[in-house]
């Protein structure tokens, strides 16, 4: 049971380049997450998707697009990459439900470096 | 204001302590409480939720809330060196927000 893939794991990007961070679940899961994780800061919610058609911003939203493709595919989207957007990003699948209440599971995550 | 707050550590215990983590939470509203350990260079991974005031124990973790000063804690039993990692809490649900994590060093 793969649970929740990434890729690409690792990319480095020149500035100004774009890229889609790609992220599949097998769990069928309705909800779905973009976190970034910088040293000190934690993890930062980028956009989600609570169920299928439908997709929030979260609190650092600017900058990225994502895509609802179906069930179980969730993409990140940089349209012109930035040194700040240099961070580990983790997508996320959780099924939510009034009770009883679930976390989220992570995928093992993107590594990108701007330069 | 940060919306979850954890002391960054380190925390540093020996083996066979307890280990106690804490985090404190701005929005009064929230109602769903996660626990996630990070290894180092590695995804979170949940170890405990709670929703209700109290403790609520699974193996040698223990979970506590208290609503009232928007305080919830993770004890850690008979700590071991494999329990060396970042511990994560997390409120919210649709938009769960984590705080920055705590340190966590074991020493054998």
């Amino acid at each position: 049971n793969a649970g929740v893939t990434q890729t690409p794991k690792f990319q480095v990007l020149k500035t100004g380049q774009s890229m889609t961070l790609q992220c599949a679940q097998d769990m069928n899961h309705n909800s779905m997450y973009w976190y970034r994780q910088d040293p000190g800061m934690g993890l930062r919610l980028i956009y989600y998707s609570a169920s299928e058609g439908t997709t929030d911003k979260g609190e650092v939203p600017n900058g990225y697009n994502v895509s609802r493709l179906n069930k179980r595919e969730f993409s990140l989207r940089l349209e012109s990459a930035a040194p700040s957007q240099t961070s580990v990003y983790f997508c996320a699948s959780s099924q939510q439900g009034v009770l009883p209440l679930y976390g989220y599971t992570f995928g093992s995550g993107t590594r990108l470096t701007v330069v | 204001q940060k919306e979850v707050e954890q002391n960054s550590g380190p925390l540093s215990v020996p083996e066979g302590a307890i280990a106690s983590l804490n985090c404190t939470y701005s929005d009064r509203g929230s109602q769903s409480f996660f626990w996630y350990r990070q290894y180092s260079g590695k995804s979170p991974e949940l170890i405990m939720f709670i929703y209700s005031n109290g403790d609520k124990e699974d193996g040698r973790f223990t979970a506590q809330l208290n609503k009232a000063s928007q305080y919830v804690s993770l004890l850690i039993r008979d700590s071991q060196p494999s329990d060396s990692a970042t511990y994560l809490c997390a409120v919210g649900r649709d938009d769960m927000r984590f705080g920055a994590g705590t340190r966590l060093t074991v020493k054998p």
